[in-house]
């Protein structure tokens, strides 16, 4: 299984463009998540789907949609990057089956470098 | 919601000393609390999780120990090696998604010296 996987692995943007960044998950899990990471502030929850066909804000949504194309994909979209955008993006999953809370997997991420 | 203060946020120990990182969280509905190890450009990846009925949990030199009434669980490392280097995360996660919703703290960077 490969697992979490995520593309592009680098991108670099103008400000104003957009842009998509693609996550594919092969464990059949339930729940999909997308974080930006920052220096000095951790991973942050951007987005998140519970199960196929549904998705909910997390604590940084500004900036950010998202959808969850089937049970395996969920893509990020910035409509009009800025500056503030440029991050590390990690997707991840979690089986969401048990009615438990269980721990994510973490996809390789995407650096994103806005100018 | 939840907020999670991880401490410190820089640590350097001694090759085959211990190590301790300790955080504290607010909601008190939270039961399951995951640490994860991120290398230099990789992914966050568990090393060890607890639940909120459970006090403490080993896995050779790696152990957490989880305080509910106060509400702060902590990380152990013995007889660290050089590639215990790394930023360590905790994390809690809090009933109230279907999703497994984790919120986690700002990490600490961890330096073995040799």
């Amino acid at each position: 299984n490969a697992g979490v996987t995520q593309t592009p692995k680098f991108q670099v943007l103008k400000t104003g463009q957009s842009m998509t960044l693609q996550c594919a998950q092969d464990m059949n899990h339930n729940s999909m998540y997308w974080y930006r990471q920052d220096p000095g502030m951790g991973l942050r929850l951007i987005y998140y789907s519970a199960s196929e066909g549904t998705t909910d804000k997390g604590e940084v949504p500004n900036g950010y949609n998202v959808s969850r194309l089937n049970k395996r994909e969920f893509s990020l979209r910035l409509e009009s990057a800025a500056p503030s955008q440029t991050s590390v993006y990690f997707c991840a999953s979690s089986p969401s089956t048990s009615g438990h809370q269980e721990t994510q997997y973490f996809g390789p991420g995407t650096r994103l470098l806005v100018l | 919601g939840e907020n999670v203060e991880q401490h410190p946020s820089t640590l350097s120990v001694q090759e085959g000393d211990s190590a301790v990182i300790k955080c504290t969280y607010s909601d008190s509905a939270s039961n399951y609390f995951p640490w994860y190890k991120q290398e230099l450009g990789k992914r966050p990846q568990l090393i060890i999780d607890i639940r909120s009925n459970v006090g403490e949990k080993k896995d050779q030199r790696i152990a957490v120990t989880l305080n509910k009434t106060a509400k702060h669980f902590s990380l152990h490392i013995t007889e660290t090696q050089p590639e215990d280097s790394a930023v360590y995360f905790c994390a809690a996660s809090p009933p109230y998604s279907s999703a497994s919703k984790i919120i986690f703290g700002s990490g600490t960077r961890l330096s073995i010296r040799p």
